[in-house]
């Protein structure tokens, strides 16, 4: 059965320090990849998402970017963080064929002071 | 227009009772449609999805479709207060690959 892992799974940071957040999936191979974020009492918003290795596609301008280095490797970075980057960031995968039901990891919560 | 409405709540429901969840989308092109259950502080795990007009059933759950009223449904009978939690409907985008479109959220609360 696969698994989606992420880490860490809370984090504090101050604004203007860097962030690197990590996912990886188990049991599939070549999975579609998401990172989302959910801010408070917000729905999710859908940041990146990548179809394959060093494939990268953003949703939403904004100071984070996205990389793919393995094929389960999905990694969601910033270089100096804002206040308004705090949240619920969510990582998901799913098969990218059929009804492509997607399946999400237990998430990091970020709050940036 | 948000692309996917759901009404926030909270809904209070009795135990024992039908819950009714209700989600409209804008896209007519939409294929796809997801619900999904979110504890507080806890990710979305997903409940069922529907791709065709009429009902589908999965144990307690039922989730129906209208496409022609841009309409999705999730209904929960035998509401235990273990079902309080917010629920999440999600749809496809059209075109493509898959992109889902996530309403905020409707907060339900299953009372004793």
């Amino acid at each position: 059965s696969q698994t989606i892992h992420q880490w860490p799974a809370t984090l504090v940071q101050p604004v203007g320090s860097p962030l690197s957040l990590e996912c990886t999936v188990e049991g599939t191979s070549n999975p579609n990849l998401y990172w989302y974020r959910q801010a408070a009492g917000r729905g999710l918003q859908l940041l990146f998402y990548s179809v394959g290795i060093g494939q990268i596609s953003s949703e939403v301008p904004q100071n984070l970017s996205a990389s793919r280095p393995q094929d389960r490797q999905f990694i969601l970075s910033s270089k100096k963080l804002l206040l308004s980057d705090s949240g619920f960031y969510l990582c998901a995968w799913s098969l990218g064929q059929g009804v492509d039901t997607q399946y999400f990891g237990p998430g990091t919560r970020l709050t940036v002071l | 227009q948000k692309e996917v409405e759901q009404n926030s709540g909270p809904l209070s429901v009795p135990e024992g009772a039908i819950a009714s969840l209700n989600c409209t989308y804008s896209d007519r092109g939409s294929q796809s449609f997801f619900w999904y259950r979110q504890y507080s502080g806890k990710s979305p795990e997903l409940i069922m999805f529907i791709y065709s007009n009429g009902d589908k059933e999965d144990g307690r759950f039922t989730a129906q479709l209208n496409k022609a009223s841009q309409y999705v449904s999730l209904l929960i009978r035998d509401s235990q207060p273990s079902d309080s939690a917010t629920y999440l409907c999600a749809v496809n985008r059209a075109g493509g690959y898959n992109k889902l479109i996530f309403g905020a959220g409707t907060r339900l609360a299953v009372h004793p």
